[in-house]
């Protein structure tokens, strides 16, 4: 089956700066890739995705990479906001099925 | 933030209680999950039900038993628990392999 990795499992960054959040995954055959937001006491709320035909996409402050050779994808913060503070999930799936494999998960603080 | 929705919130039980957690969709979603939240674990997929059929059982012990009675509404019974099970359990909602959106979780405490 899938497994996810990602890295660091804590992010601890001063607020204006960026913020890169890395995951690998095992399954050649995934190819979406979701990242969900957890803030304290909430819900997992999806703030991107990517599909496996496209190797970037952005949303204002927020982007996301994809390397499907090396089986990579990393999400990129810039001008961090303390309302960032939040444990960030990546996540990696394929069309088999509803299934997603999630990473464990990073704890970024943004320091005002 | 009302697409789903999870009751109760919180739930304290025995090992010999038997409880459900209920979850509710009003998306229109035809696919219902439910996923087990530990502290510093990964989030961990139990079961997923496609058009109200289960269509994953990712090895989930037998003293969690789900029901789908139809595309809204998702129920986790529960008995004969073991402190460990004790998480936050999440269900989430989605159209086919799209986007999959949570409910707030119930807060599960086995004694």
């Amino acid at each position: 089956g899938e497994n996810v990795e990602q890295h660091p499992s804590t992010l601890s960054v001063q607020e204006g700066d960026s913020a890169v959040i890395k995951c690998t995954y095992s399954d050649s055959a995934s190819n979406y890739f979701p990242w969900y937001k957890q803030e304290l006491g909430k819900r997992p709320q999806l703030i991107i995705d990517i599909r496996s035909n496209v190797g970037e996409k952005k949303d204002q402050r927020i982007a996301v990479t994809l390397n499907k050779t090396a089986k990579h994808f990393s999400l990129h913060i810039t001008e961090t906001q303390p309302e960032d503070s939040a444990v960030y999930f990546c996540a990696a799936s394929n069309n088999a099925g509803n299934m997603l494999t999630f990473g464990g998960g990073t704890r970024l603080m943004v320091k005002p | 933030e009302t697409g789903v929705t999870q009751t109760p919130r919180h739930l304290v039980m025995g090992m010999t209680n038997k409880k459900s957690l209920k979850c509710e969709q009003h998306l229109g979603h035809n696919a219902m999950y439910w996923y087990k939240q530990s502290a510093k674990k990964p989030l961990e997929l139990m079961f997923v039900y496609n058009f109200k059929e289960q269509t994953e059982n990712n090895s989930v012990p037998s003293r969690f038993s789900p029901e789908c009675p139809n595309s809204s509404h998702l129920f986790l019974h529960l008995h004969t628990l073991q402190p460990e099970d004790s998480a936050l359990y999440l269900c989430a909602s989605s159209h086919g392999t799209d986007t999959q959106y949570f409910g707030p979780g119930t807060r599960l405490t086995v004694l």
